[in-house]
């Protein structure tokens, strides 16, 4: 089955440090990759879409410089919250899929706590 | 600009009751309708989905209805169970521009 693996699951950062985090898609050829942040009060924001082949397209209030995003094939990518601070904790998550109108697979998400 | 919004924000239902979820939108280029399911700890998991071009999609005890043209769905639970307390979110994309769109999702709570 499609599965979509992230790692860590969580981590603490000191506030201003840098954290990386990955994420794996198994199963499937995942055409487009989805980088949300959900918010204690469950919200979605989404950060940043990658699509095959198209450059990570970022949404308004995130940024390449704050949250580089590499995705070198099919089944990997990975994110950088740099220099973190309180604002951005919350749980990453990585959506992944293949063409349109079709199921995103998540992953249980990172849980980033910043200190 | 909320582009996809839940109501209510939370709810609680007694086991056995039927729980309704409801959902709007506001960009009428929106014609793919995922609804998630997320526990506590853990990403969420698609449960159902419909497209634009139908007006309900039944799976088990879980029934979307759709009305294009108020641009808005609802999703039915039948026979509540208590291991349906999560919280559910309503998302919507266009095939056209496929960036799943979330609502602030509704937290369910069944009780036995």
């Amino acid at each position: 089955g499609a599965l979509v693996y992230q790692y860590p699951r969580r981590t603490i950062c000191k506030s201003g440090t840098s954290m990386r985090m990955e994420c794996q898609a198994v199963g499937f050829q995942a055409t487009s990759v989805a980088w949300y942040r959900q918010s204690p009060q469950k919200t979605f924001e989404l950060i940043a879409l990658s699509t095959v082949n198209s450059a990570i397209k970022y949404e308004q209030n995130f940024t390449q410089e704050k949250f580089p995003i590499s995705h070198p094939n099919l089944s990997f990518s990975s994110m950088t919250v740099l220099n973190a601070y309180l604002e951005d904790r919350g749980l990453y998550l990585c959506g992944a899929w293949t063409g349109s109108n079709t199921e995103v697979f998540f992953g249980k998400g990172t849980r980033l706590t910043v200190v | 600009q909320q582009q996809v919004r839940q109501s209510p924000q939370s709810l609680t239902v007694w086991e056995g009751e039927t729980a309704i979820l409801n959902c709007s939108y506001e960009n009428s280029a929106f014609d793919y309708f995922p609804w998630y399911q997320q526990f506590p700890g853990e990403g969420p998991a698609l449960l159902i989905s419909i497209l634009s071009v139908s007006d309900k999609k039944e799976d088990g005890r879980f029934t979307i209805f759709f009305n294009k043209r108020e641009k808005k769905l609802s999703l039915h639970i039948a026979d509540s169970q208590p291991g349906d307390s999560a919280t559910y979110f309503c998302a919507a994309t266009s095939g056209g521009n496929y960036k799943p769109t979330f609502g602030k999702g509704t937290s369910l709570v069944v009780h036995p």
